[in-house]
C-alpha cells in the first residue's frame, strides 16, 4: 500500500536559518504530494503541492520538488521565521495526476518545527 | 464563509460508550473525508462520504461508522469505544467534482476515552 515517510524530528532552528524537511514516498501509480501545515490548536492547512514528476509546488516562501527517481518530496525555505513554527505533514493522494486532494489522503508522521528569535 | 465546522471540540467518554461527531462542510463543498489523528502521528484515514455514500474506506473496523445527510454535512460514529480511540478526529471537504480543488480541514474534535 502508499506510505509517506518524513525525517525524525523535532527540528530546531534559529531565526532566518535554511530549512530542510525530508519526505519520501511509496505508493503505485502516480500519486499527487502534498505539503500540509497545522498550526497550535488548529486544523490542517495545504501549504502546496506537486501533481507530476519535476513539478515544484511553492507558497510562502516554502518550495517542493516531486522527484519521482527518489521517490522523494522534501520541503524547503531559505530563511524560516518565529511564525513558521508548526507540524509541517507530507501527504500523498492516490489520484492519477489530478492534483485534487478529495480523495484518500495518506500521511506521514509529522515534523514538528521550532523556530527561535 | 465559515470553513470547515466540527462539533464537539473535545469530549470525554467511557470505555464501551457511543460517541457521534458532527461535520458541516465548506460552503460549496459536497464530498467530506474524516481521519483520525493519535497523539504525536499523522492524520489516518477513516473513510470518504460523497452523494450520501461511503466511497472509500480505511483499514478501521466496523464499529467506526459514518453518514452524510442531504445538505453534505457528516456524522462520525463509534461504537464499543476503547481506549485507544482516544485522538483527534478530522473532517475534511472538498468538491468532488471539481479539478485541483483542495481538501480543507476542521479543528477537529479531541475525543478522549477513560
Amino acid at each position: 500500500g502508499n506510505s509517506v515517510t518524513q525525517m525524525e524530528g523535532p527540528v530546531t532552528l534559529s531565526e532566518e536559518a535554511f530549512l530542510t524537511i525530508n519526505c519520501t514516498y511509496t505508493a503505485t501509480g502516480y500519486p499527487s504530494l502534498f505539503w500540509y501545515v497545522q498550526y497550535p490548536g488548529e486544523g490542517l492547512q495545504l501549504l502546496l503541492k506537486a501533481t507530476k514528476a519535476d513539478d515544484k509546488g511553492s507558497n510562502k516562501g516554502f518550495e517542493a520538488t516531486y522527484r519521482k527517481e527518489t521517490t522523494s518530496f522534501h520541503l524547503e525555505k531559505g530563511s524560516v521565521q518565529v511564525s513558521d513554527s508548526a507540524v509541517y505533514f507530507c501527504a500523498l493522494s492516490d489520484e492519477s495526476g489530478g492534483g485534487t486532494s478529495y480523495g484518500k489522503l495518506t500521511f506521514g508522521q509529522g515534523t514538528i518545527l521550532t523556530v527561535h528569535p | 464563509d465559515a470553513g470547515v465546522t466540527q462539533s464537539p471540540t473535545h469530549l470525554i467518554k467511557t470505555r464501551g460508550q457511543q460517541v457521534t461527531l458532527r461535520c458541516s462542510p465548506k460552503s460549496g463543498h459536497d464530498t467530506v473525508s474524516w481521519y483520525q489523528q493519535a497523539l504525536g502521528q499523522g492524520p489516518q484515514f477513516i473513510f470518504q462520504y460523497y452523494e450520501e455514500e461511503e466511497r472509500q474506506r480505511g483499514n478501521f473496523p466496523d464499529r467506526f461508522s459514518g453518514h452524510q445527510f442531504p445538505n453534505y454535512s457528516s456524522e462520525l460514529n463509534v461504537n464499543a469505544l476503547l481506549l485507544g480511540d482516544s485522538a483527534l478526529y478530522l473532517c475534511a471537504s472538498s468538491w468532488r467534482t471539481g479539478l485541483n480543488t483542495e481538501a480543507f480541514f476542521g479543528q477537529g474534535t479531541r475525543l478522549t476515552v477513560v
